[in-house]
């Protein structure tokens, strides 16, 4: 069975610039997560969907993020403009229901300068 | 702030000793904690979950224990092996869709 996909793994941009990351969650899996995850820190919630609606998104800071997941599968999470303080590693996890036993992709660093 | 933490957040141990991993959750309601694994460069890998209605639960040389009375959870590796080297987070179940991750305790095993 493959995993939840990101991309891209890496991602180097400047501040005021905007960004864009890629999930493909399991197949099959309803319910879609990204969450932000500082050096240091554990992984912190931005939102979450369920099929093509979004079930919570109260830590997702709405001025710059957006996220949205079209026709209920893959996911794009965008940042405009970044600040400093958005760099971090980008995590997308997948569920079959709820947030019992979520499956994580590998992530994307980003750095912004 | 978080509601779920650790109390150390670095443990090193000798290869073949056993490892003991401590969280501290505030929300007396939750009613499910997970562990998780996260390597370098990877994302937090599921090692073994725990419901409240209990107070163990055992996997292959994993051990949840749940302690709701002081709202203490941790996890025991039984004969640690250098692929056991990563950083572990608890995770507690907030309300009825919400994970929350404390911060992690980096594991080093000393060969």
């Amino acid at each position: 069975e493959a995993g939840v996909a990101q991309s891209p793994r890496y991602k180097i941009i400047e501040k005021r610039q905007s960004v864009a990351f890629w999930c493909n969650p399991i197949s099959g899996h309803a319910t879609l997560y990204w969450y932000q995850q500082i050096l240091g820190q554990g992984p912190k919630l931005l939102i979450q969907f369920q099929n093509n609606g979004v079930v919570d998104d109260s830590q997702l800071p709405k001025d710059r993020f957006s996220a949205e997941r079209l026709k209920g599968v893959d996911s794009t999470l965008k940042i405009q403009p970044a600040k400093l303080e958005d760099s971090a590693v980008y995590l997308c996890a997948s569920s079959l229901v709820g947030p019992d036993t979520q499956y994580f992709g590998p992530g994307t660093r980003l750095t912004v300068l | 702030g978080e509601s779920v933490g650790l109390h150390l957040p670095t443990l090193s141990v000798q290869e073949g000793d056993n490892s003991i991993i401590n969280c501290a959750y505030s929300n007396s309601a939750s009613d499910y904690f997970i562990w998780y694994k996260q390597e370098s460069g990877k994302g937090p890998q599921f090692i073994i979950d725990i419901r409240s209605n209990m107070d163990k639960r055992q996997g292959q040389r994993v051990t949840v224990l749940l302690n709701k009375t002081v709202k203490h959870l941790s996890l025991q590796i039984a004969a640690t092996q250098p692929g056991d080297s990563a950083v572990y987070f608890c995770a507690e179940k907030e309300g009825a869709q919400k994970l929350v991750f404390g911060q992690g305790t980096r594991l080093t095993i000393n060969p």
